[in-house]
């Protein structure tokens, strides 16, 4: 079976940039999630999806970050303009449905300069 | 805000003997998960533990759950070179969301 997919690993970016990180989770998995994660910190939840709708976004900074999950499948996050205090990793995971264990992606580690 | 903490935040100990992680969640949860994650890696799932069970086993795993102090333990025994990671607890908490919150993280080194 295979896992979740995200690209890019890396990128690194100068400031008030734009970005976008893709993720292709596990077929026939309803709930994807976003998380950053901070050096040294624990995975934030940025936004849930259940199929194709957003269940919680409540901690996403909707100024400059957005995301989407077309056809509930595959889902993008992106940030504009990028600030110093974005760099993280990105991790995108997903679960058959609530309540089961999550699945995670390698995630894309971002550097802004 | 994270919803779970993990205590210590950071544990060395001799291959062979056991490790024992705990996290302290704020809220009444429908299941806790405890996850790791090696350096350089993505999260790797453990163990889930539901909120009406106590004990669960998997393995060299062993996770304890009490709701009323709302805590939850990883034991790992026998330990590992190869166990050496960040383990993390996760709540799923009772909110109409279903959101799966992590906590802070503790790392475990293991000295062969």
């Amino acid at each position: 079976e295979a896992g979740v997919a995200q690209s890019p690993r890396y990128k690194i970016i100068e400031k008030r940039q734009s970005v976008a990180f893709w993720c292709n989770p596990i077929s026939g998995h309803a709930t994807l999630y976003w998380y950053q994660q901070i050096l040294g910190q624990g995975p934030k939840l940025l936004i849930q999806f259940q199929n194709n709708g957003v269940v919680d976004d409540s901690q996403l900074p909707k100024d400059r970050f957005s995301a989407e999950r077309l056809k509930g499948v595959d889902s993008t996050l992106k940030i504009q303009p990028a600030k110093l205090e974005d760099s993280a990793v990105y991790l995108c995971a997903s679960s058959l449905i609530v309540n089961t264990e999550a699945f995670f992606g390698q995630g894309t580690r971002l550097t802004v300069v | 805000s994270q919803q779970g903490e993990e205590d210590p935040q950071a544990l060395s100990i001799q291959e062979g003997e056991n490790a024992t992680m705990n996290c302290s969640y704020k809220t009444s949860i429908n299941n806790l998960q405890w996850y790791r994650q090696n350096s350089g890696r993505g999260l790797v799932h453990l163990i889930l533990i539901r909120s009406n069970e106590r004990e669960k086993h998997s393995g060299r795993l062993r996770v304890t759950l009490d709701t009323s102090k709302k805590s939850s333990s990883l034991l790992i025994t026998a330990s590992r070179a190869a166990d050496t990671a960040s383990y993390f607890c996760a709540t799923d908490i009772q909110t109409g969301a279903n959101n799966l919150f992590f906590g802070t993280g503790t790392r475990l080194t293991v000295i062969p």
